[in-house]
């Protein structure tokens, strides 16, 4: 099993559509978890950290389910500039950092 | 005004002659890492450093090493690539857990 699995889409949607993301992870000792943003040919770019309480910021919401390994992230009113990999990451102990292989999303006019 | 720093930004090298990648920071974090990513794939963590401290992952190719002469710099070595050592090299850094990557290294094996 892969200590980060994520759905590897591709996720098209319509301009203004909510779209859902999940990633599960694998060590249940894991403390802290991200998503992060990659476009195409260019590096990740934090997106948001996910907090156990869950945390919005704007059109974007992170949720984490600690008992159920799993971490999610919510695009509401989809923009055409969301299209992008979505990469949720995830750190096991220490500083060590897992990557999940990414969601493709395109949002389309 | 760029905070983590990817020298240079497309190498190219033969297969067996070694190369060097660079990366600098200005952000005065304690954490450096080095991640190699291939098309379609999760940037794939090959060691970190923690100060001074060199984690290597245990399924990082002896073919990779690492130097961190002070905060502001790290290096990526490979010692003999091979073909199938092409991909993009990420650095980053951290101070906590977040994150901050350069713009890679798309390195080309010929």
């Amino acid at each position: 099993r892969k200590e980060v699995e994520q759905d590897p889409g591709p996720f098209n949607v319509p301009e203004g559509a909510t779209v859902a993301f999940n990633c599960t992870y694998s060590n249940s000792a894991s403390q802290s978890f991200f998503w992060y943003r990659q476009d195409c040919r260019k590096e990740p770019k934090l997106l948001m950290s996910v907090y156990s309480s869950g945390n919005e910021d704007g059109r974007f919401t992170a949720q984490l389910n600690r008992a159920s390994q799993y971490i999610s992230l919510l695009i509401r009113d989809s923009k055409l500039s969301d299209s992008a990999t979505y990469l949720c990451v995830v750190n096991p102990v220490g500083n060590d950092m897992r990557f999940g292989a990414g969601t493709r999303l395109t949002v389309k006019p | 005004d760029a905070m983590v720093i990817q020298n240079p930004r497309y190498q190219v090298t033969q297969f067996g002659k070694p190369v060097t990648l660079s990366c600098s920071q200005t952000l005065n974090h304690n954490v450096m890492y080095w991640y190699q990513q291939k098309s379609s794939q999760a940037p794939k963590l090959l060691f970190h450093y923690y100060d001074k401290d060199f984690n290597n992952e245990a399924d990082t190719p002896d073919n990779f090493q690492s130097r961190r002469p002070n905060t502001s710099f790290c290096f990526l070595d490979i010692r003999s690539p091979g073909l199938g050592d092409a991909a993009m090299y990420l650095c980053a850094t951290s101070i906590g857990y977040e994150q901050y990557f350069g713009p890679g290294t798309r390195l080309t094996v010929t």
